[in-house]
């Protein structure tokens, strides 16, 4: 069981918005900004998409965002694409210098 | 641009010691202020933090795995390593380096592709 919780899975279609949530405690996303999300393809090195909660990496399109509320963290992709298809991981510092993950969601366009 | 390259035996026997190796290409890994990490993921399960090391050679590690890991650097030839001991079948994963930035990113910005191991008998 992983430290962070998300969804299996979630889906949408071209076009559409989806949001993945990120539930963890208040010892980690509840306490502090440094939750970020990674985009990983079958076989290739993760990639990230989202730093400190919601700041975008150079590259990154603005169709990804993300936001915090309590314990919880939200990756949200508008106008959903066909090369977003991809398994989706959060994570964020915890007390005491550790990091923990999500358990990951596929994201699935139809 | 950085680039991170894991590798080591891909089959370890239970009871025994995993080693894996991080060459860090593009870049040096020692310059910058830059963590270098290791992380895994069973089949099926989610990614889990082992633990890092930064440039000045300081170390955190997961607190469940603590006692049984060791990362180091080697700057001399740009590799970090990863040393997990006692493994049993439930480790088992594919094991990724990556570098963690700190401020103001504050995450884990470059990852390697990954190598699985099977610890088997």
């Amino acid at each position: 069981q992983s430290a962070l919780t998300q969804p299996a899975s979630v889906s949408g279609s071209p076009g559409q918005s989806i949001t993945i949530s990120c539930t963890g405690t208040s010892s980690d996303v509840g306490a502090y900004n440094y939750v970020s999300w990674y985009q990983r393809y079958p076989g290739k090195a993760p990639k990230l998409m989202i730093y400190g909660v919601s700041k975008r990496p150079s590259g990154v399109s603005n169709r990804f965002s993300g936001s915090k509320s309590g314990n919880t963290a939200s990756l949200t992709i508008s106008g959903l694409q066909a090369e977003d298809e991809a398994d989706y991981y959060c994570s964020s510092y915890r007390i005491s210098n550790t990091w923990v993950f999500g358990g990951g969601t596929k994201l699935t366009v139809l | 641009q950085v680039q991170l390259q894991e590798s080591g035996p891909g089959l370890v026997k239970p009871s025994q010691t995993l080693s894996l190796t991080c060459t860090v290409s593009g870049g040096f890994i020692s310059s910058g202020s830059y963590y270098w990490s290791w992380i895994r993921q069973p089949a099926g399960k989610g990614l889990e933090w082992i633990g890092r090391i930064y440039t000045s050679g300081s170390t955190d590690y997961n607190p469940s795995l603590k006692s049984r890991v060791t990362i180091s650097v080697d700057s001399s030839k740009n590799q970090c390593s990863l040393k997990l001991s006692s493994v049993t079948a439930a480790e088992t994963a594919v094991y990724y380096c990556a570098r963690y930035t700190g401020y103001p990113t504050d995450a884990f910005d470059v990852w390697g592709q990954g190598t699985l191991v099977t610890v088997s008998s």
